[in-house]
């Protein structure tokens, strides 16, 4: 079975301040990793994912199969970076297409302080 | 466009009643999803429909707890003799069929997540 932990609940940098949100996984499979992130009073949503490489809002996570680690970083947080966030895993069948159900961590709730 | 709606937004119920959770899909999406959302739990897997296929129970925390998919579209949460512990916020997610990435390789699962419906126990 998949697994995913944070082990972070909270977390609190200053504005500026180079931020780095901890995920770590175990899966005997080929998975696929994402990050989501839910503001204040907003619903939850796709942050960003492994496989397209991208950065988005500045935020970039690099998977490390060796450490099956896929933590997500930013190297100057702003105020508007306050939320939580979920690091997730879905499987992939052979063809490399993830399907079926994300398996979440518990969350980081992530301050930013002016 | 629409996203995924959920009703009712908020429900407090007494232990012991049945209570009923509804979704609403973004429209052609034919995956669905629920997930519980609670304190020290973070967010769990509940259950998957996805098109014609039988659903993936698996994370269903016991058999007080069913959903149903009608037409694949709307589905419905469903838990009776309710809890306190059954407390949470309930979250449906959809996603459409799997993409490719442009330029070819793998496809993502992209699920789009609906505004919760927060349930109290009493």
């Amino acid at each position: 079975a998949q697994r995913v932990t944070q082990p972070e609940k909270l977390l609190s940098v200053f504005k500026g301040a180079p931020v780095e949100l901890k995920c770590n996984y175990s899966y005997s499979g080929s998975p696929e990793l994402f990050w989501y992130v839910q503001y204040s009073r907003q619903r939850l949503q796709l942050l960003l994912r492994h496989i397209s490489r991208e950065s988005i809002k500045g935020f970039t996570a690099d998977l490390n199969k060796g450490e099956t680690s896929f933590h997500l970083k930013k190297p100057f947080a702003q105020e508007e970076d306050s939320a939580m966030y979920y690091c997730a895993l879905s499987k992939k069948n052979a063809g490399g297409t993830s399907y079926g159900k994300l398996t979440f961590g518990q969350g980081t709730i992530l301050t930013v302080h002016p | 466009g629409a996203g995924v709606s959920q009703s009712p937004s908020n429900k407090v119920t007494e232990k012991g009643k049945d209570v009923e959770l509804r979704c609403d899909p973004i429209s052609g999406h034919t995956a669905l999803y629920w997930y519980r959302q609670s304190l020290g739990q973070g967010l769990e897997f509940l259950i998957y429909f996805q098109g014609n296929s039988a659903p993936d129970k698996s994370g269903l925390p016991s058999d007080r707890f069913s959903a149903e998919r009608t037409g694949g579209s709307v589905s419905t949460l469903t838990i009776q003799r309710t809890q306190q512990e059954d407390s949470a916020v309930y979250l449906c997610a959809s996603s459409p069929n799997l993409r490719r990435l442009a330029g070819g390789g793998a496809s993502y699962n992209e699920q789009f997540f609906g505004p919760g419906t927060r349930l109290t126990v009493l």
